[in-house]
């Protein structure tokens, strides 16, 4: 059973939009990250958090920004939306080496 | 730069048969390795976890084994069944970060 929750699990949204997509965990994890993943390719980091108030760029450049004002609580925002962030955007948390737990997803498409 | 690889890309078996994932990293300094499961357009379910200090874990019919000095890690999958068909990624916790393997594609044929 999930303790990670993303919200929406699906969004078709309008080019030049801005969007929110919700993440949320029960476990108290310190960190937190966000991944982009096309279909059928591999992972890539957008943003990283190590605990309230920390928030980093991950290895892909991304036009989309997070924060962390509670532990529990990392969304990520696109002020405006392009047909280029049609992707799936995955959460996942971690605490103490006791390895990732990741959401369901955000499917995400812009037209 | 940790970097992790998985052999083979895709594997096609039949029903009943027990199959072998690998995954190889390059730096042995890591503190666990997490085997994951991800279905067509859904979320990464996590399988097993090892510590650094671990040889191996197991739930029901999958066995992780964990190769620290050499950089390998196996995924061992008995009795294969169709509801097994998925991408089986392992990702590498180096300490600031999880670095992921691109993933076997895994299809099991009734």
């Amino acid at each position: 059973e999930a303790d990670i929750y993303q919200t929406p699990r699906y969004l078709v949204i309008g080019t030049g939009k801005k969007i929110t997509l919700e993440c949320s965990q029960t476990m108290g994890h310190d960190k937190m990250y966000w991944y982009q993943q096309d279909p059928g390719m591999e992972l890539h980091l957008i943003h990283y958090s190590y605990g309230v108030n920390s928030t980093e760029k991950g290895d892909l450049s991304s036009e989309s920004t997070v924060s962390r004002i509670r532990t529990e609580h990392f969304p990520l925002t696109l002020e405006s939306a392009r047909p280029s962030h049609t992707s799936q955007y995955l959460c996942a948390s971690s605490a103490g080496g006791r390895g990732y737990t990741f959401g369901s997803g955000t499917r995400l498409t812009v037209v | 730069k940790q970097e992790v690889t998985q052999i083979p890309a895709a594997l096609s078996v039949p029903e009943g048969e027990n199959l072998v994932l690998n995954c190889s990293f390059t730096d042995s300094a890591i503190y666990n390795l997490q085997w994951f499961r991800q279905d067509p357009g859904k979320g990464l379910t996590s399988l097993l976890l090892i510590q650094s200090s671990q040889r191996e874990q197991t739930s029901g019919r999958l066995n992780a084994s964990l190769d620290k000095s050499s950089g390998r890690s196996t995924l061992y999958i008995a009795a294969s069944q169709p509801g097994d068909s998925a991408t089986y990624l392992c990702a590498v916790d180096s300490g600031n970060q999880f670095y992921f393997g691109t993933g076997t594609s895994l299809t099991v044929i009734p």
